[in-house]
């Protein structure tokens, strides 16, 4: 069975720093895919960036970079320059390796502020 | 861009009545999902289907079922809605290649009173 964590209750950074939001996962098998989503307050989930677990080097989207590290088994995500946009609950999901079957595996989300 | 879109962004039913969900996809996307959200408890698999007519239950099926006659449109039913299922449902599609990420519609918060 997968499963996501992500203990950080909420988080708050200042406008046009960096912030880095945590994320461990657990699996047994030996291909997946990791994701980040972002939900603003209007509700709609926003795909932001993913990671294959045999990718050599970590993701980076424009603004948002993955610092994965397969041994110790975290995918967190770095926001860089925050802007006050940013402020939105933010999860990590995995995937494992079976194909059609592309279920995704969330964890409960952090919430991240942004102050001015 | 991927467009799902969902009927309804708001909705208020009474208990036992039957509700009906609705997604729609504009990417011939093979896999489509319906998940619900609560407070502190993420989001949790309701339901999937990587065809037409195809359908598995997710995490949490109890209480609901689906359909899928077209490969656009996923279908989340509430056969008799209880309170609780008062809750934030979301749809999701994703092709069916490499990586499978899952795109969202808006969401429908429904409630059961």
């Amino acid at each position: 069975a997968q499963k996501i964590t992500q203990t950080q209750p909420g988080m708050f950074v200042q406008e046009k720093e960096a912030v880095t939001l945590d994320c461990t996962y657990d699996t047994s098998d030996p291909s997946y895919g990791l994701f980040w989503y972002k939900q603003p307050s209007s509700g709609e989930m926003i795909f932001l960036i993913y990671q294959g677990s045999y990718d050599q080097q970590n993701a980076t989207e424009g603004r948002y970079s993955l610092n994965f590290q397969k041994a110790r088994k975290s995918a967190n995500l770095v926001i860089s320059a925050s802007q006050l946009g940013d402020s939105a609950m933010y999860f990590c999901a995995m995937r494992g390796n079976t194909g059609a079957n592309s279920k995704l595996t969330f964890g409960k989300g952090i919430t991240l502020s942004v102050r001015p | 861009d991927v467009k799902v879109t969902q009927s309804s962004r708001y909705l208020v039913k009474r208990t036992g009545e039957k509700v009906f969900l609705e997604c729609v996809q504009d990417m011939d996307h093979e896999n489509m999902f319906w998940y619900r959200q609560d407070p502190g408890l993420g989001l949790r698999l309701i339901y999937f289907s990587y065809d037409v007519k195809m359908k598995e239950k997710g995490d949490i099926p109890e209480g609901y079922s689906v359909s899928r006659e077209k490969k656009e449109r996923f279908s989340l039913i509430l056969e008799s809605a209880s309170t609780n299922q008062t809750s934030m449902y979301l749809c999701a599609s994703s092709p069916g290649v490499f990586p499978y990420e899952q795109y969202f519609g808006p969401g429908t918060r429904l409630t059961v009173t």
